[in-house]
């Protein structure tokens, strides 16, 4: 049950797009179109932003995407606000069928 | 509208116990799937297991399998962790969330508690 990879920090400019990455195996985002993509402002409880890899839920802005390539899982933020200044997580249904995360990145607008 | 409050959190010895609470409002309970998450001081958020909404299903990650127990009361509409043998690496705060689809494990977690802070120390 190893934790998904995700680089420790992105950062860009208002206005830009950034991309997170999330690496997984064969096992977890390679072979389920089940991963989700949360955001996290300090002190407060992580936010679903996407699930099934590319669907957003009610009320989340269409600045947010996601998407998969193999074994590896993208989010997506176009025209990068203030506010998008956060934690973000990735996460996958397992063959085992647990539950994993990914290791977080910081986004600084 | 959706709400998860949990409640149980405390200062706790290494080898104790506790006993987490999350109370659920807003949707039907014996619909979906719960789930526990932690994230312990400034790391990442670590799944640490789920039950089904049948109440017969339940699962766990390796690091706690054994010492903790997740269970679910329809008639009080509440989920609950059992934590036993804590050591200091489980300070975290702990998360309750409900799976998005009625009936299934998969599509993450579109509701969140607020979280409850456990710390284990002597």
């Amino acid at each position: 049950q190893s934790a998904l990879t995700q680089p420790a920090s992105v950062s860009g400019s208002p206005g830009q797009s950034i991309t997170i990455s999330c690496t997984g195996t064969n096992n977890d985002v390679g072979r389920y179109d089940y991963v989700s993509w949360f955001q996290q402002h300090p002190g407060k409880a992580p936010k679903l932003m996407i699930f099934d890899v590319s669907n957003r839920p009610s009320g989340v802005s269409d600045r947010f995407s996601g998407s998969k390539s193999g074994s590896t899982a993208s989010l997506t933020i176009s025209g990068l606000q203030a506010e998008d200044e956060a934690d973000y997580y990735c996460g996958s249904y397992t063959s085992s069928a647990t539950l994993v995360f990914g290791t977080g990145t910081k986004v600084t607008v | 509208q959706v709400q998860l409050v949990e409640s149980g959190g405390g200062l706790v010895k290494p080898g104790g116990s506790l006993r987490l609470s999350c109370a659920a409002s807003g949707f039907t309970f014996s619909d979906y799937y719960l789930a526990w998450i932690r994230q312990a001081p400034g790391k990442g958020l670590e799944w640490l297991s789920y039950i089904s909404s049948s109440n017969s299903y339940t699962n766990y990650a390796d690091s706690v399998k054994g010492r903790f127990t997740i269970s679910r009361d329809k008639a009080k509409k509440s989920l609950y962790l059992q934590m036993n043998s804590l050591r200091a690496e489980d300070t975290a705060v702990y998360y309750c969330a409900r799976v998005l689809r009625q009936g299934v494990v998969i599509g993450g977690f579109d509701h969140w508690g607020q979280g409850s802070l456990v710390t284990v120390s002597s």
